[in-house]
Formats: structure tokens, C-alpha cells, sequence
């Protein structure tokens, strides 16, 4: 299987509530990213991780946080939902010494928040 | 940091027709290069990668053109069909940071019969 599963697709969230969602793949790579793309905007890396150690981007930083419990999963955290968090949430994944390998795409999960 | 500007944001063309899709980057570092395509309710597939300075690549029904001198990346869809009908997004890394990938907004390309 040679895909990125994203769980769930769709996610209805209140104000003020966590999100949690979820990313696996089951091809050994090494570092796994998340992508937020809301309407007419290009897609924009939220945070990666390369085996266990995770990059944050610094505008993002403080509103997303991650785990890597295994290399195979990578979840994305929001402590409390704002409206501002409505959006499409991309994950991807490749292998980090494999310079001509392009970042492989779930399907995305759908977050509104209400 | 890296800016990827997408032309045109919407593109509605008669099947058969040509179909040009142009992304300009401000990095001069920037060495890969990468389309995707994306059908509505799918994931962003890869549809060509492009590494070398100036380059053509070719793929079915479509040609991707690189040329660092102007740092401007374009997509030529040489004879348009309803199947194409999706929303293309280039997207733009440097060496240290293949991964991490600067994508452009995104044409979204309607191919009517």
C-alpha cells in the first residue's frame, strides 16, 4: 500500500474544543508533514517531523502541536479551536535522504469550526 | 522567505485547445520543482517533477518548462480534454528543505467539450 491515509475526512469542531487528526502511512518514511489549505490560498506547511524530531514553522508555532508515537503515524493538535482553524489539513509524507522523491499526499481531513 | 505566484487562478479552455499554467518564484536557491494535480475530493497527485536549470519535460498530453534565468515554471496542457478538468498547483524547494515545499495558489482548469 503505497498511499497516506488521513483520519477522519471530515471534522466538525466547536469553539474552544481540541481537534485531533490523524496521518499513517506504511511506507517507512522517514519524516511526515502537515499542510493547512483554506479556499484560494496556497497550500502552507504547518510543521514536520523527521524521524521523531519535529520542525515547527515560526508563525505557526505556537497554535499546532504534533505526536509521532511510531513512523508510521503522526497525529495534528489544536489545544482549542478558533474560526480561523476551518480549513483543509494535508498531510504527506517521503523519505528524507531520497532528494528526487516528491512529498506523498493523503486525501486531507475537512476541518469546520462552528 | 520563498513567495510562488500562480497564473492564472481560474483557465476555462474547449477540449482539444492548449492550456498554460505559470508560476513565478523569488529564491533563487529554489532547485526542485513539482506539479500537482488535485480532482475534487482526491489527494495532490504528482504529476511532474523537474530538477535541471532549464528544462523541458514531458509527459502524456502536457509539458513542463523550467527556466531559472526568469525563475518561472509553466505547464502546457497541449490538447486539452474534460479528464484534465482539476485544480493544478506548482510548488517550489530548496536543497536543504526538499520536503518543504512553497506551493503556489493554484489554477483551478475547467476543460468543457
Amino acid at each position: 500500500d503505497t498511499t497516506v491515509k488521513q483520519n477522519p475526512r471530515y471534522k466538525l469542531a466547536r469553539v474552544g474544543k481540541p481537534v485531533n487528526l490523524i496521518c499513517s502511512q506504511t511506507m517507512n518514511h522517514d519524516t511526515m508533514y502537515w499542510y493547512q489549505k483554506k479556499p484560494n490560498q496556497a497550500p502552507k506547511l504547518l510543521l514536520f517531523y523527521y524521524d521523531k524530531i519535529l520542525n515547527r514553522e515560526a508563525d505557526t508555532f505556537e497554535k499546532f502541536q504534533s505526536s509521532r508515537p511510531n513512523n508510521s503515524f503522526c497525529s495534528l493538535y489544536i489545544g482549542s479551536a478558533g474560526l480561523e482553524y476551518s480549513a483543509m489539513y494535508l498531510c504527506a509524507s517521503r523519505n528524507r535522504g531520497e532528494n528526487n522523491q516528491a512529498p506523498l499526499f493523503g486525501e486531507g481531513t475537512r476541518l469546520s469550526v462552528l | 522567505g520563498e513567495q510562488v505566484e500562480q497564473r492564472p487562478p481560474h483557465l476555462s479552455v474547449r477540449e482539444g485547445d492548449s492550456a498554460v499554467i505559470t508560476c513565478t518564484y523569488t529564491d533563487p536557491n529554489s532547485y526542485y520543482f513539482f506539479w500537482y494535480k488535485q480532482e475534487p475530493g482526491a489527494s495532490l497527485q504528482l504529476l511532474m517533477k523537474v530538477f535541471s536549470s532549464t528544462e523541458i519535460n514531458e509527459g502524456q498530453g502536457f509539458t513542463v518548462l523550467l527556466n531559472k534565468k526568469d525563475k518561472r515554471l509553466s505547464l502546457n496542457l497541449t490538447a486539452a480534454h474534460p479528464g484534465d478538468s482539476a485544480a493544478y498547483f506548482c510548488a517550489v524547494s530548496g536543497t536543504q528543505v526538499v520536503g518543504q515545499l512553497t506551493f503556489g495558489r493554484g489554477t483551478r482548469l475547467q476543460v468543457y467539450a
